[in-house]
């Protein structure tokens, strides 16, 4: 039961351009969400957040988008830099103490 | 700035054999928690550790594994007898406080090999 999904394992962008990482999700109950960026051989790191009762939150470069209505969101980065290159995860909060995460998407940013 | 540390880094065992890995999250956090990442696949949670006790666990922390929590500042997991499949990367989190609001920072992980 995959309740978190992203689609694409795969992205590549070129440098300057906006990178656009999607996650959709099927539990309505999901009340807060998060983006990780992971680096081979470390541990996810936090990025972003955004709580349910909100459609949109931007840090610098990033900015996540939720659409509860099509249980999706997405993360932008623009511009997209090389030190972008990295898996990200979307993850759901789900019950009191746990994370849910999605399967991730490597992005490949080219100069 | 504070960060979740773990050790080994690396640990081979053979199959059959208890395994231990540590964790010393970041000094006032409430909720710690242990996922695991088999090669490839996603991110999975393991189970919550809050109040010196386990708070919420997934279906695959069977009575295999366990978790303590032995002094103020080290979390362990332990695999009583490990299997082909326990093979992953094991990651220690921890929060400031469960619920929306608080993200969990991770450890570098451990990665378990298991012959």
């Amino acid at each position: 039961d995959q309740q978190v999904k992203q689609n694409s394992p795969s992205l590549s962008v070129q440098e300057g351009r906006i990178s656009i990482l999607n996650c959709d999700y099927t539990n309505s109950m999901f009340d807060y969400f998060l983006w990780y960026k992971k680096y081979p051989a470390e541990g996810p790191t936090f990025l972003i957040s955004i709580s349910s009762i909100k459609d949109k939150n931007e840090d610098g470069r990033f900015t996540v988008f939720l659409n509860k209505s099509a249980k999706h969101l997405s993360l932008h980065i623009v511009p997209s830099q090389p030190g972008d290159s990295a898996v990200y995860f979307c993850a759901a909060h789900s019950g009191t103490y746990k994370y849910i995460f999605g399967t991730g998407t490597r992005l490949k940013v080219l100069a | 700035e504070p960060e979740v540390t773990q050790t080994p880094s690396h640990q081979v065992t053979q199959m059959g054999q208890e395994v231990i890995l540590r964790c010393v999250p970041i000094s006032n956090h409430l909720y710690f928690y242990w996922y695991r990442q088999i090669l490839g696949q996603k991110v999975e949670f393991l189970v919550s550790f809050y109040n010196n006790e386990i708070s919420e666990k997934s279906e695959i922390f069977d009575d295999q594994f366990s978790v303590e929590r032995p002094d103020g500042s080290n979390f362990t997991l332990k695999i009583r007898s490990t299997k082909l499949e326990d093979s992953a990367m094991y990651f220690c989190a921890s929060s400031g406080a469960s619920g929306s609001g608080y993200e969990q920072f991770f450890g570098p992980g451990t990665r378990l090999t298991v012959l």
